[in-house]
């Protein structure tokens, strides 16, 4: 099975500031990947799929680059809104793996 | 507008079964492979089963031999028949949709798109 490994598992940010989540698979998925936003209690909600493609209606701020084993989501101005957990997932080939989450919380 | 809500969820006695529905609507439920994810008290996201328009099935070794996943287009449901279960399978059960396109020599998955609500599963004696 593909391991996905996510880092940092939590960070404190402040309003404004530029955030970055990385998120290492264990061998080559291509672009088979993509980014999950949880707000407590909430389902899911995706932001980037295929790597770097955008969910309709995710704000610009939003970004997501890599392909091959390492990839990263960028916030570039963080809002209020932006505070939950972060999570990656590779859907490249079966089963389906989920990185362990990163927490993004206020400064 | 696109839907999906989860019903069949309770709680169950360690060794039980519980299946699990997934309603859809406002898309066309059969161009589309189906997944459920389950996300355990305080923990992260754990992918549990996914199902193709064909019928194909796919299951982490986790809960493979123990689940099935299974669907029926003409009601637009998902279903996900849970067996021998244990204090482990206790989560919040998500059903997803997950749009895909093919090409003459392969498919391309796109994660999931569109999510229910969830469901609780709790195993306990």
């Amino acid at each position: 099975d593909i391991q996905m490994t996510q880092s940092p598992s939590s960070l404190s940010a402040s309003v404004g500031d530029r955030v970055t989540i990385t998120c290492r698979a264990s061998q080559d998925i291509r672009n088979g990947f993509g980014w999950y936003q949880q707000k407590p209690g909430k389902a899911p909600k995706r932001l980037i799929y295929s790597a770097s493609s955008f969910q309709s209606g995710v704000p610009s701020r939003f970004s997501g680059s890599g392909s091959g084993t390492e990839f990263t989501l960028t916030i570039s101005s963080l809002q209020p809104e932006d505070f939950a957990t972060y999570y990656c997932l590779q859907h490249y080939t079966y089963p389906w793996t989920f990185g362990q989450g990163t927490k993004v919380e206020i400064k | 507008e696109v839907q999906l809500v989860e019903s069949g969820g309770g709680l169950v006695q360690p060794g039980g079964s519980l299946r699990l529905s997934c309603a859809a609507s406002g898309f066309t439920f059969s161009n589309y492979d189906m997944h459920w994810v389950r996300q355990g008290t305080g923990k992260g996201l754990e992918w549990v089963s996914g199902i193709g328009t064909t019928g194909d099935t796919h299951y982490p070794d986790s809960v493979k031999g123990r689940f099935t996943i299974s669907r029926e287009d003409g009601k637009n449901s998902l279903y996900l028949q849970m067996n021998s279960l244990s204090a482990g399978d206790t989560a919040v059960y998500y059903c997803a949709r997950v749009p895909f396109s093919c090409n003459s020599v392969t498919c391309d998955r796109y994660g999931m798109d569109v999510w229910g609500q969830g469901t609780t599963v709790t195993v306990s004696s």
